[in-house]
């Protein structure tokens, strides 16, 4: 059973455009929601992560959309560059004190073309 | 170079055979994380160790195992291996047990069962 649902799987945009990947998670009970960007041949990493405490979060050109009620999170991606082409992971967890268990999304394969 | 160390980058072998996949965390991270990612599933979090203890632990099969060293190097190891056990093995480290500290990834190991 997938935990965290991501779509699209492959994503193609135009430079400058917005490039707009979702997610929806089940589990009520996560509490952190990071996205992972990957290169090919390389391990993931952290791009940007949201608490369910606020709904919206920006980094850059990189914003994270939350919806709790309804249970999604979306990343957004402004001004979409040729360097920003990767996969993109959405991931899930409940945090505690003692260690965390992470759900990751099925990834989306980026492609921004000049 | 995210400072997280993955040995070795490539493995091939044989179905039924046992492999050791090791990872060094970044200085001073006492957690390590351990990652399966193959094409059909995406990433699956296997399990955590912090400062020796195993912490959390994800949908990791019986033929498999980890441990954390005093050195806090961290081992994975594989038996009984089958094809679909080929995969992208990864490695994470974190300052904390808990709590939203980043991960970072290594470069993973690719597994190649024959």
């Amino acid at each position: 059973q997938q935990q965290v649902k991501q779509s699209p799987q492959s994503l193609i945009v135009q430079k400058g455009g917005i490039s707009i990947i979702n997610c929806a998670y089940e589990n009520t009970a996560f509490d952190y929601f990071p996205w992972y960007q990957q290169f090919p041949g390389k391990g993931p990493a952290l791009l940007i992560a949201i608490r369910p405490d606020v709904s919206e979060k920006k980094e850059g050109r990189f914003t994270i959309s939350f919806n709790k009620s309804a249970k999604q999170f979306s990343l957004h991606i402004m001004d979409s560059q040729p360097g920003d082409s990767a996969t993109y992971f959405c991931a899930a967890s409940r945090l505690t004190n003692t260690g965390n268990q992470f759900y990751f999304g099925t990834g989306t394969s980026l492609t921004v073309i000049p | 170079d995210s400072g997280v160390t993955q040995t070795p980058k490539h493995l091939i072998t044989a179905t039924g055979q046992r492999v050791t996949l090791r990872c060094s965390p970044r200085s001073g991270d006492l957690s390590v994380y351990w990652y399966q990612q193959s094409l059909d599933q995406g990433l699956q979090f296997l399990i955590q160790y912090y400062n020796g203890e195993e912490r959390a632990k994800g949908n990791i099969l019986e033929r498999f195992s980890a441990q954390q060293f005093p050195d806090l190097h961290s081992e994975l190891n594989l038996s009984s291996l089958e094809l679909g056990d080929s995969a992208l093995y990864f490695c994470a480290s974190s300052v904390g047990g808990g709590g939203a500290y980043i991960q970072y990834f290594g470069a993973g190991t690719r597994l190649s069962v024959l």
